[in-house]
Order: structure tokens, then sequence, then C-alpha cells
């Protein structure tokens, strides 16, 4: 089966931009979406399709895609978006999740 | 106001069977371009999409497990079913179900599958 491959952990400073990759086949095919988790806490939708955030997400977060890779920017991080975040792709007729990227706003 | 809401047994033991069953509202499980997944996530570890059902009756399963699971939906009670065989400790996870959605779609087929609505996720533990 296909893998979503994104890095374990990335930092940013406050109040900094910074890019959570994912990388994997299935996103020549698919759009990615992204999920944001807290501890303790089921995780939310952050971001879907070519570039759409739910109601309720800041315009701090965007999304792209190019060949294989599929990105999450967040512009102007604030504390709280400190959260794991997971990618995640249809492959084939299943569905695929990223290991995950822990973020630590600095 | 979409939700969801996981419920079965916090205990299971090991070789048995697990029978998980969420319940929906706020949508219908007939709604086109919808359906429900199972998602599991072990102490500290990463999601792992178990299976899903939509509308039209469509059924995927993750391929490491497909043998032992199986997914069902009563739209009369708007419920989703997993069930999964052979339990074992290693199946000791928060499971979750999830609202799917596609779009982005032209005649033959979807690009964007997303997840929308969560529940709160159920802690299941597999010990003799």
């Amino acid at each position: 089966s296909s893998e979503l491959t994104q890095d374990p952990a990335v930092s940013v400073a406050l109040g900094q931009t910074v890019r959570i990759t994912c990388q994997g086949d299935s996103l020549r095919s698919y759009y990615a979406s992204w999920y944001q988790q807290k501890p303790g806490q089921a995780p939310i939708l952050v971001m879907y399709g070519k570039n759409n955030r739910p109601s309720g997400i800041p315009d701090r977060f965007s999304g792209s895609s190019s060949g294989n890779t599929a990105s999450l920017t967040i512009t102007g991080a604030q504390a709280e978006d400190e959260a794991d975040y997971y990618c995640n792709c249809r492959d084939r007729s299943a569905m695929v999740f990223g290991g995950g990227t822990k973020l630590s706003v600095l | 106001q979409v939700t969801l809401k996981e419920s079965g047994p916090v205990l299971v033991k090991p070789t048995e069977t697990l029978t998980l069953t969420c319940t929906v509202s706020g949508f219908s499980l007939t709604n086109a371009r919808m359906g429900v997944s199972w998602i599991r996530q072990p102490p500290g570890k990463a999601l792992q999409w178990l299976a899903h059902i939509f509308s039209n009756d469509e059924k995927s399963y993750t391929s490491s497990l497909r043998s032992s699971l199986t997914i069902s939906k009563d739209t009369s009670k708007s419920q989703v079913v997993l069930t999964m065989t052979n339990m074992d400790p290693v199946d000791t996870a928060t499971y979750f179900c999830a609202r799917i959605r596609e779009a982005t779609c032209s005649s033959v087929s979807c690009y964007s599958y997303y997840f929308d609505s969560w529940g709160q996720g159920t802690l299941v533990t597999v010990s003799s």
C-alpha cells in the first residue's frame, strides 16, 4: 500500500511562517487533507482539497500541492497552533495517513 | 449540527471480537458523497485509517487488517458498525469514527476526500 511521509517534528518561532510537508505517490492523483490534533483531543480538519479551509479555521493556514508533495503552511504561527499535524489522502479505494508532524511554537 | 459518537467495550480479551458502533446525527447515512470511516490511534502513536462505508454502500478496508474487519451500516438507526476479529494487545487504541466526504468530482471520479467531523473517540484496551 502507499505511504505518506511527514517530518516527525518541526519548530517555528512565534509569529513566523512554517511549512509542514507530506510526500507520497498517491498525492499525484488525489488532494491531501490535513488534521490538527492536540493532546487528549480528537483531530480536527484544517485543510482539504486544492486549498480549502473549513469554517472556523484561521486564514493563517493555507495548503498547496506539487507533484508528490502536499504542504500545509502556517503564516504567523500562534502558540495555539502547537499540535500534531497529520496529512491524509486517498490511495486507490483506501485512505492513508502520514506519520504525523509535531509542531512546536517557540 | 453534525455529531458522531462511538460506543463499545472498553476492555476486550485477546482473540475476542470487538464490535464498535458509531451513532451519527445531523446528517443521513444516505446522503450522497458522504460516508463514515473508522480510524484508530494507539497510545502515543499516529492515526491509522481502518475502513469506510459510503452512502452507496461502497466499502473499503486497510490492507493490513482486511481479513479481520467488517463494516456495515443501519441507515434507519443512523449507525455504522465495525467488527474486528481476533483482537490482540497491539490493537489497544483510541478508536474514532469520522464523517468522510468526497469532493472535486468529475463524471467518473472524485479527487478530494476528507474527514470533516469526528467523534470524541473511545479507548479500547486489549488485555487478559
